[in-house]
């Protein structure tokens, strides 16, 4: 089962907007609303920030938000901050032989 | 207060097998699926298990199917991982990480697919 796809590395200084894309098949991003994002700091336990393509779990900011086009999801953070420097992933429901995949991690810079 | 802990991990010579445990508290075990995520080190996350609240149902990752099994015990409210002929590739931090519902009904929940509680994670490393 092939990850999902995300960029490496991407950075923006702070009070910036950013976007991290995750692109996947018809058998999981395209295929279903079940796309989910984790923020993840060093050493720590990933964090749930968005589930089912766009809504937020109680507690998370409204600095994030997540959309979908097609087979490719994507995570905007608004109004950066120095604390949202992590690694973020996203996850999907897939039909593949497997219930769920991760994509490969974005490591995000603030500058 | 909602509290995933783990347990169990350690060095292990490949071929090697281990069990992995995890204590849940603070919500009602028996009605969610339950999943495994691990991270090898540097690494990226990749799901390894899910078990239906019931514990009727489970799948797994093709990369430990037929190696792992994951359990249940919803009257310890404890998640299991029985891991057997282990390979220096499953080395990683092993996390437990509950179920986020769509909606629950009649004691059991639907899910959405994301994990909204995860526990410390526990280090398993496969190595001569």
């Amino acid at each position: 089962q092939s990850a999902l796809t995300q960029p490496a590395s991407v950075s923006g200084s702070p009070g910036q907007s950013i976007t991290i894309s995750c692109t996947g098949t018809s058998s999981d991003v395209g295929g279903y609303n079940y796309v989910s994002w984790y923020q993840q700091h060093p050493g720590k336990a990933p964090k749930l920030m968005i589930y089912e393509v766009s809504n937020r779990p109680s507690g998370v900011s409204n600095r994030f938000s997540g959309s979908k086009s097609g087979n490719t999801a994507s995570l905007t953070i608004s109004g950066l901050q120095a604390e949202d420097e992590a690694d973020y992933y996203c996850s999907s429901y897939t039909t593949s032989s497997t219930a769920e995949v991760f994509g490969g991690g974005t490591k995000l810079t603030v500058l | 207060e909602v509290q995933l802990l783990e347990s169990g991990g350690g060095l292990v010579q490949p071929g090697g097998s281990l069990r992995l445990s995890c204590a849940a508290s603070g919500f009602t075990f028996s009605s969610y699926a339950m999943n495994w995520v691990r991270q090898a080190p540097g690494k990226g996350l990749e799901w390894v298990s899910v078990i239906s609240g019931s514990g009727d149902s489970t799948y797994y990752a093709d990369s430990v199917k037929g190696r792992f099994t994951i359990s249940r015990d919803n009257s310890k409210n404890t998640l299991y991982l029985q891991m057997n002929s282990l390979r220096a590739e499953d080395t990683a931090v092993y996390y437990c990480a509950k179920d986020y519902p769509r909606y629950c009904s009649g004691g059991s929940c639907s899910s959405a697919y994301a994990f909204d509680i995860w526990g410390q994670g526990t280090m398993v490393t496969v190595s001569s």
